[in-house]
């Protein structure tokens, strides 16, 4: 079944980008149907969905880090990433990586979650 | 805060019934998702559309939804059913994915 890993820096300095990368195993970005998702959880609190990149290249952030976002898929070695920029302490969170159906709105597989730590 | 409201905690007895609820508009035009999640875990998905299960999750967990509620029920609720539990839908303009704050199951 399709499986998902994250993987990247667990520590950034303020003002830097955050970069992670998400490897899917048992399936193909490129078969489409689904869109690949980030979404990231603060310490003890609820889910914030970050946006997702479909095979072609399209993508949909939330309006919220719209402005600091980019989601981008490598299918050759069946792989998306993110890019935060200019990141501060508030962005210190679990982020995880998800398979997401549109139509209903699902997300599933998760990966298992890395924590990015912003400090100095 | 979210568009998606949930109750922060909910407690049930060990073998009981429960419901969680989901509260927003977008749920009048949009069905809800599922999600488990236990300490130190990625979220499971345990519901998606009008009330369907991923192989794999037990048939105690129910999806059902009325006007701008959505809720998941647990019927005969277990131990191991202690977790935090978050719907997911979309945003009121149908544009994007929220989430709900989450509600914290406990079982006595």
């Amino acid at each position: 079944q399709v499986q998902l890993q994250e993987s990247g820096p667990g520590l950034v300095k303020p003002s830097q980008t955050l970069s992670l990368t998400c490897t899917v195993s048992g399936g193909s970005i490129s078969s489409g149907g689904y869109y690949w998702s980030w979404i990231r959880q603060h310490p003890g609190k609820g889910l914030e969905w970050i946006g997702y990149i479909y095979y072609s290249g399209s993508t949909y952030y939330n309006p919220s880090l719209k402005s600091r976002v980019t989601i981008s898929v490598d299918t050759s070695k069946n792989q998306f990433s993110l890019k935060l920029s200019s990141v501060t302490a508030a962005d210190t969170a679990v982020y995880y990586c998800a398979r997401e159906g549109k139509v209903p709105n699902w997300f599933d597989p998760w990966g298992q979650g890395t924590l990015v730590t912003v400090s100095s | 805060s979210s568009e998606l409201t949930q109750d922060p905690a909910v407690s049930v007895a060990l073998g009981q019934t429960v419901r969680i609820t989901c509260q927003g508009d977008s749920l009048r035009s949009y069905y809800a998702s599922w999600y488990q999640q236990k300490p130190g875990q990625a979220p499971v998905l345990v519901i998606y559309g009008k009330n369907n299960r991923p192989s794999g999750i037990p048939d105690r967990f129910s999806g059902s939804s009325s006007g701008n509620t959505a809720s998941l029920t647990i019927t005969g609720a277990q131990a191991e059913d202690e977790a935090d539990y978050y719907c997911n839908s979309r945003d009121s303009s149908g544009n994007h994915p929220v989430f709900g704050g989450g509600t914290k199951l406990t079982v006595l």
